[in-house]
């Protein structure tokens, strides 16, 4: 089946550091990857995507690069601030049509401190 | 910006009752979900729906659990006889038809507290 591998968390760092979400995955097909955040209180908010291998998602200052041959779609930030501490989730979804659920790594959690 | 809604935001039960949560997805939107994430836990997969049917559920979503459309706008999820481990937030999700990256569109939770 399809699962989602994250670094374990909680990652604390100083503002203006630089961040990496280590994210792995495995699946069938040919599956969508995503990064959702989960601020402190909040539901689910999708912050970027990726649909193919090579492609770039970004936003927010986040990106991540699906590397089909390393099964990773690790994120990064290259310099965070306060506003970022959150909890990031890396999911996929297999991308083979249909109405495939979207499966969830067990999320990481970010503190910046100032 | 369309958006999940959610209802209620939280809400405190005793064990034995039955709970229904309540969510609007996108109006476009074909494909809907029931997530759920016991606090500081990951976030699982109950079931999707589609089509008035289910088309997938998890081994959580056991016999206590249902999910319905009861009108062209509502989708929701009820749990039967509530039990401690019940307590959670339950996030509705949906996603659009001919969506090539599929992503989701979750609401803001609901809140169970089952004492």
């Amino acid at each position: 089946g399809n699962s989602v591998t994250q670094m374990e968390g909680p990652v604390t760092l100083s503002e203006e550091a630089f961040l990496t979400i280590n994210c792995t995955y495995t699946a069938t097909g040919y599956p969508s990857l995503f990064w959702y955040v989960q601020y402190p209180g909040e539901g689910l908010q999708l912050l970027l995507k990726a649909t193919k291998a090579d492609d770039k998602g970004s936003n927010k200052g986040f990106e991540a690069t699906y590397r089909k041959e390393t099964t990773s779609f690790h994120l990064e930030k290259g310099s965070v601030q306060v506003s970022d501490s959150a909890v990031y989730f890396c999911a996929l979804r297999a991308n083979s049509g249909g109405y495939q659920k979207v499966t969830f790594g067990t999320g990481t959690k970010l503190q910046v401190i100032p | 910006e369309p958006e999940v809604t959610q209802t209620p935001s939280h809400q405190v039960t005793q064990m034995g009752q039955e709970v229904i949560l309540r969510c609007v997805p996108i109006s476009n939107h074909l494909y809907f979900y029931w997530y759920r994430q016991i606090l500081g836990q990951k976030v699982e997969f109950l079931v999707s729906f589609y089509n008035n049917e289910i088309s997938e559920k998890s081994e959580i979503f056991d016999d206590q659990f249902s999910v319905e459309r009861p009108d062209g706008s509502n989708f929701t999820l009820k749990i039967r006889s509530t039990k401690l481990e019940d307590s959670a937030m339950y996030f509705c999700a949906s996603s659009e038809v001919g969506s090539s990256a599929g992503e989701l569109f979750f609401g803001e939770g609901s809140r169970l507290t089952v004492l």
